[in-house]
């Protein structure tokens, strides 16, 4: 099944040790997002790749980085987490015309 | 700037209730709209697709509908199940950037 997948599923780090989340994805969408979301809070978009062109919200903290070395991969680096970058990290994709959205199941980050 | 509200924030009723849960935006220039479901600690399973075209759309017990004019939409539930239970996310799609603005969700509790 085409689908979207996330490693790890938990991740657990100290503070300051730098983090890479991965996302795969098999539907050759060309788009990917990177959301963060808190307890009980909707989902809060990082950035987004078009193809291989990049866009950065303007709130994201420059603490978050991300790469996209290919259509299928796409990875959220945070260089020095902190107590609050403790969170669900949810990676998305779209492709076609509707502007639909399909998530992975998420990572959940835990800072030390 | 569009915000998208969900009302009511929980909900709780007895399984076999029809139930309706509601999103409202505040700008009608939408491109889209969709909804989705959150299992706790999960990501985002899409649920329905609402094209800015239509007026509703039917998927097994769920029927959305869309009023773009008065910047509504509705998630109707037909019998409710247990397994319903879950976080439900209304999502605006955006035009232009086709971004995904979320209300906070309404938390849905259906007892047996």
């Amino acid at each position: 099944d085409a689908m979207v997948i996330q490693n790890p599923r938990y991740q657990v780090t100290q503070f300051g040790k730098p983090v890479t989340l991965s996302c795969s994805q098999t539907l050759n969408h060309n788009v990917m997002y990177w959301y963060q979301q808190k307890s009980s809070q909707a989902p809060k978009l990082l950035f987004h790749y078009y193809d291989k062109d990049f866009n950065n919200e303007a709130d994201t903290p420059d603490n978050f980085q991300s790469r996209r070395p290919n259509t299928s991969f796409c990875f959220l680096d945070i260089r020095s987490p902190g107590l609050g970058d403790a969170a669900m990290y949810l990676c998305a994709t779209s492709g076609g015309n509707l502007g639909e959205q399909f998530f992975g199941p998420g990572t959940r980050l835990t800072v030390l | 700037k569009q915000e998208v509200t969900q009302i009511p924030a929980a909900l709780s009723v007895p399984e076999g209730e029809n139930l309706v849960l509601n999103c409202s935006f505040t700008d009608s220039a939408i491109y889209n709209l969709q909804w989705f479901r959150q299992d706790p600690g999960k990501g985002l399973t899409s649920l329905l697709l609402i094209q800015s075209s239509q007026r509703e759309q039917t998927s097994g017990r769920l029927n959305a509908s869309l009023d773009k004019s008065s910047g509504r939409s509705t998630l109707y539930i037909a019998a409710s199940q247990p397994g319903d239970s879950a976080t439900y996310l209304c999502a605006v799609i955006t035009q232009g950037a086709q971004k995904l603005v979320f209300g906070q969700g309404t938390r849905l509790t259906i007892n047996p």
